[in-house]
């Protein structure tokens, strides 16, 4: 079993939809949770991060930890052309060793 | 102005040879990193160099070796390549982790696409 799982997709969504990503993980000494966002042919770039359990918000995104399940999730309110691309969570026990999910490929159509 | 850069862009080569791709940050980071990404877009660190110690090697062949002449700078050498060789290669870079729980962002250059034939 790998460490994070993370459904590939690809996800098509109409804009203005409600987007939902996820991931789970093995590892119960995480504390650390992340996710990126990579535009085709970039590196990624973090979007957003969680320490241990929650939600954080930010504009139209909203992330949310849930470690007795093993469970994290990313919204996106009012999706947006613009969010197609490839949405990767990352997760780690001391900061700066990350674990990656595969990525899930988001396409946004107007 | 780029924070993370790496050349070249595009690598193409053939098995058995060596190559390297080299990377550089002018964030003033004192830790930069190695990734692999393969076709199902996984990513996967390989080197870490913090005030030139490793202090991450992810079981990667030593075929690659991580070589940091200063802080700015990580380059990627690869001897014998070979076909599983092939991926994209992104370099990035951060702070050093410390105490406390604020994340010390990575910072990813634009990446190296490595085709071995």
């Amino acid at each position: 079993q790998k460490e994070v799982e993370q459904d590939p997709g690809p996800l098509s969504v109409p804009e203005g939809a409600i987007v939902s990503l996820n991931c789970t993980y093995s590892n119960s000494a995480f504390q650390y949770f992340m996710w990126y966002r990579q535009y085709s042919r970039k590196g990624p770039e973090l979007l957003m991060y969680t320490y241990s359990s929650g939600n954080k918000e930010d504009g139209r995104f909203t992330a949310q930890v849930d470690k007795s399940s093993k469970y994290i999730s990313l919204f996106i309110r009012d999706s947006q052309p613009s969010d197609s691309a490839t949405y990767l969570c990352a997760m780690s026990i001391v900061n700066n060793d990350m674990r990656f999910g595969a990525g899930t490929r988001l396409t946004v159509k107007p | 102005d780029t924070a993370v850069s790496q050349t070249p862009k595009y690598l193409v080569t053939q098995m058995g040879n060596d190559k390297s791709i080299k990377c550089e940050q002018n964030l003033g980071h004192d830790t930069m990193y190695w990734y692999k990404q393969d076709s199902k877009k996984f990513l996967k660190i390989m080197f870490s160099y913090n005030n030139k110690e490793l202090i991450i090697n992810e079981t990667v062949p030593n075929r690659f070796s991580p070589k940091s002449p200063d802080k700015a700078h990580l380059n990627l050498h690869i001897n014998s390549l070979e076909l599983g060789d092939s991926a994209v290669y992104f370099c990035a870079s951060s702070q050093r982790a410390g105490g406390g729980h604020l994340l010390y962002e990575q910072y990813f250059g634009p990446g190296t696409r490595l085709t071995v034939t």
